[in-house]
């Protein structure tokens, strides 16, 4: 069975741009979760999505915004981008809520 | 809301046991969990416990759960050179939400 796939892997972009990331679950997974890394912030969740719907939703500000489609594939767009965004952005899929299985994450560069 | 904290560096020899600690102020937690992390990757998912259970062991990982000083710990025994990695404790608030600790790098020296 295959993994959680994100899109693109790496990505630059120059501040006030926006940007858009994917993230492929894991067949059969309806539940998709997405986390900001940074070094000084560490892992902190951005919000979780299940059958189309936002569920939860993490401190951050509305620049930040995603979606879920009919095939529980998700993406998260970023709008207005602030060099502060620079970060790796992962994505979570799990069956049922117990268990989250990563992907690889998309790192986003800011200049 | 939840606070998780773990120290930030270990070292250790290679063949000797590794434990990372971790704190957490929430103990509504159901599941707790530890991910690792290497260089250039997601995390993934090394063992989880119930919030009912006091230690689960899985092959090398023994996971230990202190309820009352809301601790958890994870031991490797023998740890092993390719063990060198980012460990983070996660716990579940609510039914969607996880909470990450910070993070610890373990360092095993050959």
């Amino acid at each position: 069975k295959a993994g959680v796939t994100q899109t693109p892997r790496y990505l630059i972009k120059t501040r006030g741009q926006q940007v858009t990331l994917s993230c492929s679950p894991i067949s059969g997974h309806r539940s998709v979760s997405w986390y900001q890394q940074t070094p000084g912030q560490g892992l902190q969740f951005l919000f979780e999505y299940f059958s189309e719907t936002q569920r939860n939703k993490g401190n951050f500000p509305g620049r930040f915004s995603g979606r879920q489609f009919s095939n529980s594939r998700s993406e998260m767009n970023v709008s207005t981008l602030e060099l502060g965004d620079s970060a790796l952005y992962l994505c979570a899929s799990s069956l049922i809520s117990d268990e989250q299985f990563f992907g690889p994450g998309t790192r986003l560069t800011v200049l | 809301g939840e606070d998780v904290e773990q120290s930030l560096f270990l070292s250790v020899r290679e063949g000797d046991s590794s434990v990372i600690n971790c704190t957490y102020t929430d103990s509504s937690s159901t599941y707790l969990y530890w991910y690792k992390q290497e260089p250039g990757a997601g995390l993934q998912l090394l063992t989880y416990i119930f919030s009912n259970m006091d230690m689960k062991q899985d092959q090398r990982l023994t996971v230990l759960l202190n309820k009352k000083d809301k601790h958890l710990s994870l031991r490797i025994a023998d740890t092993q050179t390719g063990d060198s990695a980012i460990y983070f404790c996660a716990l579940r608030e609510g039914t969607y939400k996880y909470i990450f600790g910070t993070g610890t790098r373990l360092k095993v020296l050959a």
